[in-house]
C-alpha cells in the first residue's frame, strides 16, 4: 500500500522552529518529486515547497522562502520540512504529497 | 506568479444533475513540451485532497468517468456529469507550469 505519514507538528511560539517529517512507503520514493502543501483554518490549499526525486532541484513559495527548508533522505524514504521564524499565519495542517498521493497531514499551531 | 481563479465559489447541486467549475489562469499553462500543466483535486472534509484530473483531461486511477476535464491555454473546466452525494467537498484547480499554484476552491454541496 502506498502511504505517506507526516509527523512533527505541534504548538510553537512565534519566532520558533519545528521540523516536519514525512515517512513514505509502498513506492520507489527516490523516483518522485515531493511537495509540502498546507491548509490554514478556513482557507484553501497553499503549495509551499517542492524537491525533485534526487534532491537536486528545490523550489519555494514566496511566503516561506528564506524561512523554510525542504530536504529528503532517499535511503530512509523520508521527506522533511525545517520551519524557522514561525508566524501566527503559519498555523495550518501540513501535508506531504507527490500530488497523486497525500498524507493525512500534521497540525502546526503558532501561538504565544 | 501565475494566479488561478475559480468560479463559482460555491455550488449546490441536485443529485443526478450536472455540475461545472471554471478555472482561469493568468497566463497560458501550455509548456514548450506540448503538455498543459493543469490539475484538479477534490478535498473532502476530514480527508486529504485527492487527485482527480491531470494535464487538463486525464482522469487519475480510480476516478469515476462522470468526472471530466477540458480546456486549453488559460481557460479550463471540470464537469461532473451526474453529481452523487459522495462528490461533496471543495474542488481545486492547480497549475505546475511555474512553481505550483492552487485556485481558491469551489465548494460543492448537495441540495
Amino acid at each position: 500500500e502506498v502511504l505517506l505519514l507526516e509527523s512533527g507538528g505541534g504548538l510553537v511560539q512565534p519566532g520558533g522552529s519545528l521540523r516536519l517529517s514525512c515517512a513514505a512507503s509502498g513506492f520507489t520514493f527516490n523516483r518522485y518529486g515531493m511537495n509540502w502543501v498546507r491548509q490554514a483554518p478556513g482557507k484553501g490549499l497553499e503549495w509551499l515547497s517542492y524537491i525533485s526525486g534526487s534532491g537536486t532541484t528545490i523550489y519555494y513559495a514566496n511566503s516561506v522562502k528564506g524561512r523554510f527548508t525542504i530536504s529528503r533522505d532517499n535511503a530512509e524514504n523520508s521527506l522533511y520540512l525545517q520551519m524557522n521564524g514561525l508566524r501566527d499565519e503559519d498555523s495550518a495542517l501540513y501535508y506531504c504529497t507527490s500530488m497523486d498521493v497525500w498524507g493525512r497531514g500534521t497540525t502546526v499551531t503558532v501561538s504565544s | 506568479d501565475i494566479v488561478m481563479t475559480q468560479t463559482p465559489l460555491s455550488l449546490s447541486v441536485t443529485p443526478g444533475q450536472p455540475a461545472s467549475i471554471s478555472c482561469k489562469s493568468s497566463q497560458s499553462l501550455l509548456h514548450s513540451d506540448g503538455k498543459t500543466y493543469l490539475y484538479w483535486f477534490l478535498h473532502k472534509s476530514g480527508q486529504p485532497p485527492q487527485l482527480l484530473i491531470s494535464e487538463v483531461s486525464s482522469r487519475f486511477s480510480g476516478v469515476p468517468d462522470r468526472f471530466s476535464g477540458s480546456g486549453s491555454g488559460t481557460d479550463f473546466t471540470l464537469k461532473i456529469s451526474r453529481v452523487e452525494a459522495e462528490d461533496v467537498g471543495v474542488y481545486y484547480c492547480m497549475q505546475s507550469l511555474q512553481l505550483l499554484t492552487f485556485g481558491g476552491g469551489t465548494k460543492v454541496d448537495i441540495k
